[in-house]
C-alpha cells in the first residue's frame, strides 16, 4: 500500500518569513504528485501537480520541487503571509490512477 | 464554471441510523465523482468513486454504499451508523480519469458526528 508521509504536522511561522515543508513517499512505480492547500472553512484546491524529476513548479510567492528518485518534494513560501494559513495537502497518483493522501501540514502565520 | 455542491453542511445522527449526503455538479458532463472521508489527524481516504452513471467502485469495505442515480449526483448513504462513521466527507469531481495529472475539485464537505 502506498503511504505518503508530510512533515512537519503543524507550523508556526511569523509574517514574513518564508518556510518550507516536505512530502514523502515510495520513489517506485511513480506517477504524479500533487499539492493542494485547504483553508478553513474553504474546500480543498488544486496548487500544483508535478512528474518529471527535477520538475520545479512557481505560483506566486508559492513554488514546489520534486525529487522521484528520493521520493520527496519540497513546497516552498516565500515571505509568508497570513492568507497563506492553510493545511498543505500532498497526495501522490497510485497504479490505480487514484489519489493517495498525506495527512496535511498545518501552516499558521504569526502576524 | 463549474461548481460542486454538497448537503447538509453538518450532520449529528443516533448510531445505528441512517444516513443520505448529497453532492452535485454543475457546469460539467460526465465527470468523475469521489467520495472522501477525513478522520481527524489523517489524510483523506477514498471512500467510493465513479466514472459514470450506476458505475460505482469501492475503495474501502465498510458500511458505506454510494449511487449514481444521474451523471451530476452523487450519493453517499448508509442504512445503520458506526461511531467509526464520524469525520468529514469531502465530494470531488475531475475529468480526467485514466491520468494521473487529473486535478480534483472539491466540494464544501460535510462533517458528520455520530453519537
Amino acid at each position: 500500500i502506498l503511504n505518503v508521509e508530510q512533515s512537519p504536522q503543524s507550523l508556526h511561522v511569523q509574517e514574513g518569513d518564508s518556510t518550507n515543508f516536505t512530502c514523502s513517499f515510495p520513489s517506485s512505480n511513480f506517477y504524479a504528485l500533487h499539492w493542494y492547500r485547504w483553508e478553513t472553512a474553504k474546500s480543498p484546491e488544486a496548487l500544483f501537480v508535478m512528474t518529471l524529476n527535477g520538475d520545479e513548479k512557481k505560483k506566486g510567492r508559492i513554488s514546489a520541487t520534486l525529487n522521484t528518485k528520493e521520493g520527496y518534494s519540497y513546497l516552498y513560501i516565500k515571505g509568508s503571509q497570513p492568507e497563506d494559513s492553510a493545511t498543505y495537502l500532498c497526495a501522490v497518483t497510485d497504479s490505480n490512477y487514484q489519489l493517495i493522501w498525506g495527512a496535511g501540514t498545518k501552516l499558521i502565520i504569526k502576524p | 464554471s463549474q461548481t460542486i455542491h454538497q448537503w447538509p453542511a453538518t450532520l449529528v445522527q443516533p448510531v445505528g441510523s441512517p444516513l443520505s449526503l448529497e453532492c452535485t455538479v454543475e457546469g460539467t458532463s460526465n465527470p468523475n465523482l469521489y467520495w472522501y472521508r477525513q478522520a481527524a489527524g489523517r489524510g483523506l481516504q477514498l471512500l467510493f468513486y465513479s466514472v459514470g452513471i450506476g458505475q460505482i467502485s469501492s475503495e474501502v469495505p465498510q458500511n458505506l454504499s454510494a449511487s449514481r442515480p444521474q451523471d451530476r449526483q452523487f450519493i453517499l448513504s448508509s442504512k445503520k451508523l458506526l461511531l467509526s462513521d464520524s469525520g468529514f466527507y469531502l465530494c470531488a469531481w475531475g475529468d480526467e480519469a485514466g491520468y494521473s495529472t487529473d486535478t480534483q475539485y472539491f466540494g464544501p464537505g460535510t462533517r458528520l458526528t455520530v453519537l
